[in-house]
């Protein structure tokens, strides 16, 4: 399996709203990514989990939470978001020295 | 501090011409790593190529080939008979240590190609 699995693939939430992007792999790196992507820019990294512990948080605003049950699986927690959050959420994993560094097909989230 | 820097900010050929995306990079480590992404319109991100700063032996791969020069800090994509099927954004990317044992993958700008038929 060399795959990374998000789900959902498209959501609209309000801003009011409590949601959680899910990402899963079963290739058996010890770190994993979280990325936003706004329309026509490079991903920017939010934050990266190093054998399940937050290692980097690119100051990324509270209203996202990350989480890291264990080492197949990330999430991230929305809650209070803003129409300008809205962008393509996107999933990474890697082994030793960036090998196998492998992206998910992303969450597509609108904020309304 | 690391950077990429993709100049072309977009790339319009027509069918089979060749095509080189440039790619420059900037840090002051001796170990790091370089990779292509390949980003089409549906979002996903695919991966191309990872090289690491040790290797400079030039890379092909079908119709791709990569050409890494430590003394330029280049790291160049050539596609070659291009085909619709290359139009996308690609991104050069330099991964290297951040300090402690974090590391992080830090992106240029990409090069949108647009390949018409």
């Amino acid at each position: 399996d060399t795959e990374v699995t998000q789900t959902p693939k498209h959501l609209v939430m309000g801003m009011t709203n409590k949601k959680s992007l899910k990402c899963e792999q079963h290739m058996g790196h010890r770190a994993m990514y979280w990325y936003k992507q706004k329309a026509k820019k490079p991903p920017e990294l939010m934050f990266v989990y190093s054998y399940e512990k937050l290692s980097i948080n690119e100051s990324v605003p509270s209203r996202f939470s990350p989480e890291c049950p264990n080492s197949s699986l990330l999430n991230l927690h929305l809650h209070a978001l803003q129409p300008e959050d809205s962008a393509l959420y996107l999933c990474a994993s890697s082994g030793v020295g960036g090998s196998g560094y492998t992206f998910g097909s992303g969450t597509r989230l609108t904020v309304v | 501090a690391q950077k990429v820097t993709q100049a072309q900010t977009e790339i319009s050929v027509v069918e089979k011409e060749d095509v080189t995306l440039d790619c420059v990079y900037e840090t002051r480590d001796t170990t790091y790593y370089l990779f292509w992404y390949k980003q089409p319109p549906s979002g996903e991100l695919v991966f191309l190529i990872r090289r690491n700063s040790f290797d400079e032996q030039n890379e092909i791969s079908g119709r791709y080939s990569w050409n890494f020069q430590k003394s330029t800090s280049s790291f160049n994509f050539t596609i070659t008979a291009s085909q619709v099927v290359d139009s996308a954004v690609y991104f050069c990317a330099l991964y290297l240590n951040s300090g402690g044992s974090n590391y992080k993958l830090t992106f240029g700008k990409g090069t949108l190609l647009t390949v018409n038929p």
